[in-house]
């Protein structure tokens, strides 16, 4: 069975541009989370979705981070504009009965 | 208070020795544990559930102390392959999000 599916796995990218990353949860899952991991912070969890729908995005940072899931099977994280303090690896992870399962993670390195 | 904590180590441990972690919450009311582990610039993977009565797979057993509020990994005859970052995860009581330990780093020596 495939996992969650992250895209792209490296982006560098400068500051002020506009980034966009990409999931797909496993199938059948109903719950959709967005971290970022950085050595200072550690795992923050970003904002998480159940069935499609935004339940918590108290951990998004600021405005310029949105989240959305138009359907069960994709979802996007988008900065803009991007900074380099936002230079961070993000995950995204799906979860049915609690334990969640992580994607490959995007690699962001904004310049 | 930290909700979740853990030695960052990182332990030094030689192959084939045994090592064990803990990992302290604060809220007592809190329902489900687990261990994960992340390699270097990996995501993170589960582990292992902790159930109740405290559960063992392989090398590895996990223990819950709900009056301590403390939950534990042991790894025996440690391999070189064991080496990564182990977080401790905790689901409060009526909650979906899981908050995560720092993680404990452990380097398995040869």
């Amino acid at each position: 069975d495939a996992g969650v599916i992250q895209s792209p796995r490296h982006e560098v990218t400068e500051m002020g541009q506009e980034v966009t990353l990409r999931c797909k949860p496993i199938s059948g899952h109903d719950y959709l989370f967005w971290y970022r991991q950085t050595m200072m912070r550690g795992l923050e969890l970003l904002i998480y979705f159940n069935n499609n729908v935004p339940i918590d995005d108290s951990g998004m940072p600021e405005d310029r981070f949105s989240a959305k899931m138009p359907n069960a099977s994709f979802s996007t994280l988008k900065i803009q504009p991007s900074e380099p303090r936002d230079s961070a690896v993000y995950f995204c992870a799906s979860s049915l009965w609690g334990e969640q399962y992580f994607g490959p993670g995007t690699r962001l390195t904004v310049t | 208070r930290k909700e979740v904590e853990q030695d960052p180590g990182p332990f030094n441990v030689p192959e084939g020795a045994t090592v064990a972690f803990n990992c302290t919450y604060s809220n007592s009311a809190s329902q489900s544990f687990f261990w994960y582990r992340q390699d270097c610039r990996k995501e993170p993977k589960l582990l292992m559930s902790v159930y109740s009565s405290g559960n063992e797979d392989g090398r590895f057993t996990a223990q819950l102390n709900r009056a301590s509020q403390y939950i534990s990994l042991l790894i025996r005859d440690s391999k070189l392959s064991d080496s990564a970052t182990y977080l401790c995860v905790v689901i409060p009581t009526g909650g979906y999000q899981l908050i995560w330990g720092a993680g404990t780093k452990l380097i398995i020596k040869p």
